[in-house]
């Protein structure tokens, strides 16, 4: 069975504050990671996408991945009242045929 | 703007009936995949579609069942509808067959069953 977890929060973050969102998986299989924002009643929008160790930056967000820990983590800098959302950590074998397995997803909340 | 678009947006279904949900992909893109999000939990994966064919499907019942069309539009068909079955379905598509793309949603269709 594999396994995505997350800590379901909420999470609360000052305006301007780094946050730190973590995921672990268990499948150690896992080639592709991804973390998604889904605000309240809508879509989950992709906002980072990880495939090797170490650190990808993309604007305010940073990803970081872990293969030997099973560990991938996201960090927004600069948080704005406009992050607070629902984010959710996937991870993929590869191939596609198995699909994405999801977190439960973390809810953040960033105070003005 | 994913390029994804699904319909309808809101359902209202009772139990017992059946239900087809449809989803555009996005241009060039061959393969697409479809999800569901029950409140308060991550997506699941159902199945993925490529060339018409399914070729990857998730811990769900044969009454969940798909097409994919030529223009690579695609339909999710569910029979016998549950009470349980009430979530966001979202779809997916990706170009260049199944592999590690990142998957962009479209809007979802919310079905609620009664």
């Amino acid at each position: 069975q594999k396994e995505v977890e997350q800590n379901s929060g909420p999470l609360s973050v000052p305006e301007g504050a780094i946050a730190s969102l973590n995921c672990t998986y268990s499948d150690r299989g896992s080639q592709s990671f991804f973390w998604y924002r889904q605000y309240s009643g809508k879509s989950p929008e992709l906002i980072m996408s990880i495939y090797s160790n170490g650190d990808k930056e993309d604007g305010r967000f940073t990803a970081q991945l872990n293969k030997a820990s099973q560990y991938v983590s996201l960090l927004i800098r600069d948080s704005q009242p406009s992050d607070s959302a629902t984010y959710l950590c996937a991870v993929s074998r590869g191939g596609g045929a198995d699909g994405l397995t999801f977190g439960k997803g973390t809810h953040l909340i960033i105070q003005p | 703007e994913t390029g994804v678009t699904q319909s309808p947006t809101h359902l209202i279904k009772t139990r017992g009936q059946q239900v087809t949900l449809r989803c555009s992909s996005q241009s060039g893109h061959n393969t697409v995949s479809w999800y569901q999000q029950a409140l308060g939990q991550g997506p699941q994966f159902i199945f993925q579609y490529y060339r018409e064919e399914e070729n990857g499907r998730g811990n769900f019942p044969p009454r969940f069942s798909g097409l994919q069309f030529p223009n690579y539009s695609s339909e999710l068909n569910v029979n016998a509808l549950e009470l349980d079955d009430s979530a966001l379905y979202l779809c997916a598509s990706s170009p260049r067959g199944p592999n590690n793309s990142p998957l962009h949603f479209g809007n979802g269709t919310r079905l609620t069953v009664t």
